[in-house]
């Protein structure tokens, strides 16, 4: 079975410092991996996805994450923060048989100081 | 420019009242979702339709159907509300429910109940 990890549940930036939000991930296949983001009280917005292509994958507002198959990892980075980044950020794998289920993690939120 | 569009935003019933939630999309998807996100959690799948095949996921209680009238529209219904039913319900389409495709979010309906 598919699942993912977000190892951190909250993570504080200064804005201008770099991001850096953590997943790992189990699939026996090669999985498809999400990461989007959710501002209080709004739906789920997509940052950026991987589906076996490049593996450094290049998302909205800055944002990038790299697959790395012998971490398990799909981090996401930015490199400089900005106040409006302050959100939850969810990890996310597509089921690998039969139809597309979205398994999520728990959720990382965002801080960002001024 | 909305994609997948939630109405209303905001709903209150009171307990045992049943209530509907209404979600329409311009992206002309066969796949329509509806998930449940109940505070600081990740968002929990109840069921979708593949066009007008509907597939209830085994965990999602009798209290809650929805209806798919046409490819554009679908509905949650909450048949007896009880304060445990308290969330933000969110839509979500998707082209045809591969593993590699983006599920598009709605921006959600948060239901309170009395």
């Amino acid at each position: 079975a598919q699942s993912v990890t977000q190892l951190d549940s909250h993570v504080s930036v200064s804005e201008g410092t770099p991001v850096l939000l953590r997943c790992n991930y189990s699939s026996s296949y090669s999985p498809s991996l999400f990461w989007y983001v959710q501002h209080p009280n709004k739906g789920l917005q997509l940052l950026l996805k991987y589906t076996s292509a490049a593996t450094l994958v290049k998302g909205i507002n800055g944002f990038e994450a790299e697959f790395k198959k012998s971490e398990t990892s799909f981090h996401l980075t930015k490199p400089s923060a900005h106040m409006s980044d302050a959100a939850e950020y969810f990890c996310v794998v597509s089921t690998n048989t039969g139809f597309q289920k979205l398994v999520f993690g728990t959720g990382t939120r965002l801080l960002v100081s001024p | 420019d909305a994609m997948v569009i939630q109405n209303p935003r905001y709903q209150v019933t009171q307990f045992g009242k049943p209530v509907t939630l209404s979600c329409s999309q311009t992206l002309n998807h066969n796949v329509m979702y509806w998930y449940q996100q109940k505070s600081s959690q990740a968002p929990k799948l109840l069921f979708h339709y593949y066009d007008k095949d509907f597939n209830n996921e085994a965990d999602t209680p009798d209290n809650f159907q929805s209806r798919r009238p046409n490819t554009s529209f679908c509905f949650l219904d909450i048949r007896s509300p009880g304060l445990g039913d308290a969330a933000m319900y969110l839509c979500a389409t998707s082209r045809v429910g591969l593993r590699t495709d983006t599920q598009y979010f709605g921006p959600g309906t948060r239901l309170t109940v009395l």
